[in-house]
């Protein structure tokens, strides 16, 4: 199985920052990444797929980058919205373990 | 709008079983293909189970393999995780995604979940 490592595990930022979560691969999985945004009590919202392609109605200060083993989420300027918990997985196949393990972007 | 409506969570003990049910609205149903996907309290996201479009393909976790079946009926928009000799690990929030567009893995569009506790 593929495994998703996400770095940092929690993030500590303030309104108006840039930050960056990086999810590496542990082989090659092409583009094949979605980066997904999980609000305490919440499903999880799909924010990008295909590594950089952003989804329909999310705000264009998320961004995706990457390809192969290295991936990054940037959010340009931190809204209050925008503290939450994100999530990197892989499709190139099926896996129980697709996801990574989460970043919790908290409030500095 | 993309409607998933999970059904069927609540309280088991241990060995017990549960039927989890997802209505699907506002797509075409038999075009997508559905996940499960489970929370443990205060954990990530675990993938639990996958169904394609024609219920051709069909994966789960080696953690809940041979003990529970995921299925699909396209005539009534619905797809079904029968959830056997449960154990305390099972216990989470499970939710049912839509693919993104025909037999994707990821998921697009997420119900609200069903929690499911397994608890002697």
């Amino acid at each position: 199985d593929i495994q998703m490592t996400q770095s940092p595990s929690t993030l500590s930022a303030s309104v108006g920052d840039r930050v960056t979560i990086t999810c590496r691969a542990s082989q090659s999985i092409n583009s094949w990444l979605a980066w997904y945004q999980q609000r305490p009590g919440e499903a999880p919202k799909l924010l990008i797929y295909k590594a950089s392609s952003l989804e329909s109605g999310v705000p264009s200060r998320f961004s995706g980058s990457g390809s192969g083993t290295e991936f990054t989420l940037t959010i340009s300027s931190l809204q209050p919205d925008d503290f939450a918990t994100y999530y990197c997985q892989h499709y190139i196949t099926y896996s129980s373990y697709s996801f990574g393990q989460g970043t919790k972007l908290e409030i500095k | 709008e993309v409607q998933l409506v999970e059904s069927g969570g609540g309280l088991a003990q241990p060995g017990g079983s549960l039927r989890l049910s997802c209505a699907a609205s506002g797509f075409v149903f038999s075009s997508y293909s559905i996940n499960w996907v489970r929370q443990a309290p205060g954990k990530g996201l675990e993938g639990v189970s996958y169904i394609s479009t024609t219920s051709s393909a069909i994966y789960y976790a080696d953690s809940v393999k041979g003990r529970f079946t995921i299925s699909r009926d396209n005539a009534k928009n619905s797809v079904y995780l029968q959830m056997n000799s449960l154990r305390d690990e099972d216990t989470g929030v499970y939710y049912c995604a839509r693919g993104y567009g025909g037999n994707s893995y990821h998921s697009q569009h997420w119900g609200q979940g069903t929690p499911v506790t397994v608890s002697s």
